[in-house]
């Protein structure tokens, strides 16, 4: 089945800093998606992408949808310790069949 | 907090045993989503349902099936338990269940086979 390549697996900053992560796959996707998962809870939407080359900003976050649909990355900027979580990238492929492939996770630590 | 709710929050459970995880979405969402998160093969899509009817099946094993109820909530049964499907299961909702809704995650049942 399709699978996404996420990078890097964790992440050890200081606060203040900024952070990139990304997914790959060997699959198009039609739609990428960035969560944040924190401890105990479920995984929360960040950012959607819909259209190849879109660059979406929310808050401190920016994502990008790459232009060949087979990969997505994800910016933080200036890194705060409420970041700390893992993040997952996840790719829809179409058609009627919503079924959401999701990346391994990155797991984030920002030291304060 | 997401509006979605799930019970119970844990539960430990032997090998060959059957389980029930009970998912209540949003108010007025018509969709719900189960997945399974383990270690090893992180998040995984199991299958959705939309206002009672099976809409789209993922990774999900035939030991395990799923049912929405005509007042929405949604039940996920796992029978034959086996070491392997300790893991982290979530339920989602969303309003209509198309691709472009956000998805609204519960907080999990964390289910350990013994």
């Amino acid at each position: 089945g399709q699978q996404l390549n996420q990078s890097p697996q964790s992440m050890f900053i200081q606060e203040g800093e900024d952070v990139s992560m990304n997914c790959t796959s060997s699959s198009i996707f039609n739609t990428w998606l960035w969560y944040k998962q924190d401890p105990g809870e479920g995984p929360v939407l960040l950012i959607a992408l819909y259209k190849a080359g879109e660059l979406t900003s929310n808050g401190r976050l920016t994502a990008q949808f790459g232009i060949t649909r087979k990969d997505s990355f994800l910016n933080i900027s200036a890194s705060i310790p409420s970041d700390v979580g893992i993040y997952f990238c996840a790719g829809l492929s179409g058609g009627s069949n919503y079924k959401l492939t999701f990346g391994k996770g990155t797991l984030l630590t920002v030291n304060p | 907090d997401s509006g979605v709710t799930q019970t119970p929050k844990h539960l430990i459970t032997a090998t060959g045993q059957r389980v029930t995880l009970r998912c209540s979405p949003r108010s007025g969402d018509l969709s719900v989503y189960w997945y399974q998160q383990s270690l090893d093969q992180g998040l995984q899509f199991l299958i959705q349902y939309y206002n009672g009817e099976e809409r789209a099946k993922g990774n999900i094993l035939e030991r395990f099936s799923a049912q929405q109820f005509p007042d929405l909530h949604s039940e996920l049964n796992l029978s034959s338990l086996e070491l392997g499907d300790s893991a982290l299961y979530f339920c989602a909702s969303s309003s209509k269940g198309s691709a472009r809704e956000t998805q609204y995650f519960g907080p999990g049942t964390r289910l350990l086979v013994l």
